[in-house]
Parts: structure tokens; C-alpha cells; sequence
């Protein structure tokens, strides 16, 4: 299995730019999450899908952000603009339930803006 | 408002000795509770969990003991190696509730040769 998968690993940005990270969620989980780690706030859920439908977008800092599961196996997580602060390291994970016995992480999206 | 603390954002223990990191959490309603392990460019992958029924729960050299009336969790990892030298999240959840899971800010783990 080739656990979740993200991309791209780095991402160096003027502020301002659209911003696009893509997660491919492992295959036969119907949950996909959207976490953002930064030093201050730790790991936060930005949003999450089950089944492909958003559940729960609350976490959303603003609306610049933007997310979207189109099928079970692609989700996308768009920033426009993209400012500074959004600079932080970006992870999608999936699983089998929302209900979670665990969470199944990406590498991550290091984002920089600058 | 954070749900879960972890109070300490570093930790320094020597090899062989034993590391302890503590999460507190403010939800009565939590009631599972999981470590995450995280080594640099990777994502954080799981480590450990507890049910709120038990009060400790082993695995190798990993244990997490539960308090529920201080709401309280803590890690012990005996005998600290090199190889724990990590960021390790705690996180809870509501596992009847349909609710995902709540992470801490993380306590840098530094096991010294």
C-alpha cells in the first residue's frame, strides 16, 4: 500500500500567488483530513470529508481557503491569496471512519509565502 | 481554546532512562486517546492508544497511563533510545461521537547517547 500521498513536498510562494496542495487518500478509506502544524497552534483540523461530502469546514482559517474531495481517491486544499502567515506545513490524512481507531498521515506540504 | 495541552514543548531524557510526556485535556466528553510519533518530513504516525474504560494500556516499551478525574494522559517510554527522538502529538476524540481527533501542540522528544 502506498499510504497517503501528497503533493507537491515543497512549496515556495509570493504572497498573493494561488496555492494548490493535493492528497491522494489510501485506497477503500472514506474520511480525508485536512491538518495545518505550525508553532503556535500545533497540529489543527482545517476540514474534513466523509464519503467525499465536507463534514465539518469550521477549522477553516478564512475565506481564502478552499477544499475539495471530487472523487474518493483525489482532494485538493486551495489557498488564494496566499499571505506569509499561511506559511506552515500542511497534512492530509484518511481513514476508514471518522470514528478513528487512527489517522493515516501524508508526508506533508511544506508551505512557504513569501 | 485548546482541548488538549501539552504543557511541555521539549523534553530531554538520557538513553536508558525514562521518558514521561503528559497531556491534559479540558473535554469531559473525550473518551480515547491516542499518541502520535512525528520524525522530521515525515507525517506523524500512530503510536499508542487508551481507552477511557482502562487506565493503562502497555506496548513494549511504550505505556500510556489515564487519569479521568484530572483528565490527564501520560506517555512513559522505558528504556529511552536515540531512535525515540521525536515530536510526539496527543490526541483525543469521542469515539462514539463521530468526531475526529483533537491534537496537542506536540512535546519535542531529545533522547541523549
Amino acid at each position: 500500500d502506498a499510504g497517503v500521498i501528497q503533493s507537491p513536498r515543497h512549496e515556495v510562494t509570493e504572497m498573493g500567488q494561488e496555492v494548490t496542495l493535493r492528497c491522494k487518500p489510501i485506497s477503500g478509506h472514506n474520511s480525508l483530513f485536512w491538518y495545518r502544524q505550525t508553532m503556535m497552534r500545533g497540529l489543527e483540523l482545517l476540514i474534513y470529508f466523509n464519503n467525499n461530502v465536507p463534514i465539518d469546514d469550521s477549522g477553516m482559517p478564512e475565506d481564502r481557503f478552499s477544499a475539495k474531495m471530487p472523487n474518493a481517491s483525489f482532494s485538493t486544499l486551495k489557498i488564494q491569496p496566499s499571505e506569509p502567515r499561511d506559511s506552515a506545513v500542511y497534512f492530509c490524512a484518511s481513514t476508514l471512519s471518522v470514528t478513528v481507531e487512527k489517522l493515516f498521515f501524508g508526508s506533508g506540504t511544506q508551505l512557504s509565502v513569501l | 481554546d485548546q482541548q488538549v495541552k501539552q504543557n511541555s514543548p521539549s523534553l530531554s531524557v538520557q538513553e536508558g532512562r525514562i521518558s514521561i510526556l503528559n497531556c491534559d485535556y479540558t473535554n469531559s466528553m473525550f473518551d480515547y486517546f491516542l499518541w502520535y510519533k512525528k520524525y522530521p518530513a515525515e507525517g506523524p504516525t500512530f503510536l499508542i492508544s487508551i481507552s477511557s474504560i482502562k487506565d493503562k494500556n502497555e506496548d513494549g516499551r511504550f505505556t500510556v497511563f489515564l487519569n479521568k478525574s484530572a483528565k490527564h494522559l501520560s506517555l512513559h517510554i522505558v528504556p529511552s533510545q536515540p531512535g525515540d527522538s521525536a515530536v510526539y502529538f496527543c490526541a483525543a476524540s469521542r469515539y462514539s461521537g463521530n468526531t475526529p481527533l483533537v491534537f496537542g501542540k506536540g512535546t519535542r522528544l531529545s533522547v541523549i547517547a
